[in-house]
């Protein structure tokens, strides 16, 4: 299948610091997806992306569809403790009903 | 509420004996889908359904078994689970219009001895 490369793995980091993390593949798609998913739940989607270069923010949120359609970041600005949870891209591909994931990347929040 | 139900929760069974974890969702969604959660792994989609009756393999199908017999159930079953089947199972429901905006169970952690 479809295989998209998150980094990094985890962030260890200070209240208010700004955090990035990427997703990446060997493929095209045409959208890109981030969840957050928080301990014990299952994930809730934060930003969708539907357009090559497309640029979305949801508040502190912002994130970016790659316009080799091959990638997109996320972005989190002025990190608080309830940003700690793992985050995930997702992308689909031609056929509009299968979905892939990235590994996750967990983020911590030091107050 | 609006809200993506699944039982069991947890489940701890041994290799070979069938089990169904049900899904239900109370949104009136065609699309429904299930996902395996493993560490490193992410999700990977083992089937989705776009509406009753019309099912579809997803990335990692081999071992389940899904049917949509009703719009609101979408139930998985693992006819002889084996031990690589311990995962974190999601079943997730959406619009047919938005189905990129999906909503997710709580998940069912299920270990096969």
């Amino acid at each position: 299948g479809q295989q998209l490369n998150q980094s990094p793995q985890s962030m260890f980091i200070q209240e208010g610091e700004d955090v990035s993390m990427n997703c990446t593949s060997s493929s095209i798609f045409n959208t890109w997806l981030w969840y957050k998913q928080d301990p014990g739940e299952g994930p809730v989607l934060l930003i969708a992306l539907y357009k090559a270069g497309e640029l979305t923010s949801n508040g502190r949120l912002t994130a970016q569809f790659g316009i080799t359609r091959k990638d997109s970041f996320l972005n989190i600005s002025a990190s608080i403790p309830s940003d700690v949870g793992i985050y995930f891209c997702a992308a689909q591909w031609g056929n509009f009903n299968k979905f892939y994931f990235g590994s996750g990347t967990k983020l911590n929040v030091k107050p | 509420e609006a809200q993506v139900t699944q039982n069991p929760r947890y489940l701890i069974t041994v290799t070979g004996k069938k089990l169904t974890v049900t899904c239900s969702q109370n949104m009136n969604h065609e699309y429904m889908s299930w996902y395996r959660q493993d560490p490193g792994l992410g999700l990977r989609q083992i089937y989705y359904s776009m509406n009753v009756e019309v099912t579809d393999k997803g990335d990692v199908p081999e071992g389940y078994k899904v049917s949509r017999k009703e719009k609101r159930n979408f139930p998985l079953i693992l006819e002889s689970p084996s031990p690589n089947q311990t995962s974190l199972y999601f079943c997730a429901s959406s619009a047919g219009t938005a189905k990129e905006t999906q909503y997710f169970g709580p998940g069912t952690r299920l270990l096969v001895l």
